[in-house]
């Protein structure tokens, strides 16, 4: 089955400095990727994917992400993090027809 | 871009009753949809697929029978939790297809709080 992890729980960042929240992958096949995020008491929104290509992905509001097919990885990236980017952010995997996603990672940009 | 609303937003109800949520595909057809459960600070647990004009399919631990729905048109699927037990509250949050299974948007959610 497809599946991806989220090692950090929570990752802090000071505004301004770069970020980065980690997330590995583990499938059969090719994998198809995806970053989103959720405020509090919304829904998702979709930042990125990966589905073949440039290992480096761009997306909304700045943010990218590195795919790493030796390491298995698929890292969100973005170069200057803002305090407004503060928020919970999943990594899924496409499985068929559905998502399965990631435990989450909690994001705090502190001014 | 694509708008996917959720009905209600919040809704407090007691133990025994039943709850409907409406998922809407506002400007676009979604042949399916489907609902999820968050616990606080905690990833989307998929709860079924939902498919236009045939029965849902449910992921494994989900009690079909507790947990209805029906998908009567191309832009709304609804699911009523029946005879509510303060077990599950929960954020329930829908989903859409656009263009395929790679386009996936998400509505607002549904606080539910069962007493």
């Amino acid at each position: 089955a497809q599946s991806v992890a989220q090692p950090e729980d929570q990752v802090n960042v000071a505004e301004g400095n770069p970020l980065t929240v980690k997330c590995t992958y583990s499938v059969s096949g090719n994998p198809y990727l995806f970053w989103y995020v959720q405020y509090p008491n919304r829904g998702l929104q979709f930042l990125l994917k990966y589905i073949t290509g440039d290992n480096l992905v761009k997306g909304s509001y700045g943010f990218e992400a590195e795919f790493n097919k030796s390491q298995t990885s698929f890292y969100l990236k973005k170069p200057s993090a803002l305090v407004s980017d503060s928020a919970l952010y999943f990594c899924a995997v496409r499985d068929g027809g559905k998502l399965i996603f990631g435990q989450g990672t909690e994001l705090s940009v502190k001014p | 871009g694509a708008v996917v609303s959720q009905h209600p937003s919040w809704v407090i109800c007691k133990s025994g009753t039943s709850v409907k949520i409406e998922c809407r595909s506002l400007d676009f057809q979604a042949t399916t949809m489907f609902w999820y459960r968050q616990f606080p600070k905690q990833s989307l647990m998929l709860m079924a697929t939902s498919n236009e004009g045939s029965k849902a399919t449910y992921e494994q631990g989900v009690e079909k029978d507790k947990f209805l729905i029906n998908h009567a048109s191309l832009t709304l699927s609804t699911l009523t939790v029946t005879s509510a037990h303060p077990e599950d509250s929960s954020f329930y949050i829908c989903s859409a297809n656009r263009e395929g299974p790679d386009t996936q948007y998400f509505g607002p959610g549904t606080r539910l709080t069962v007493l």
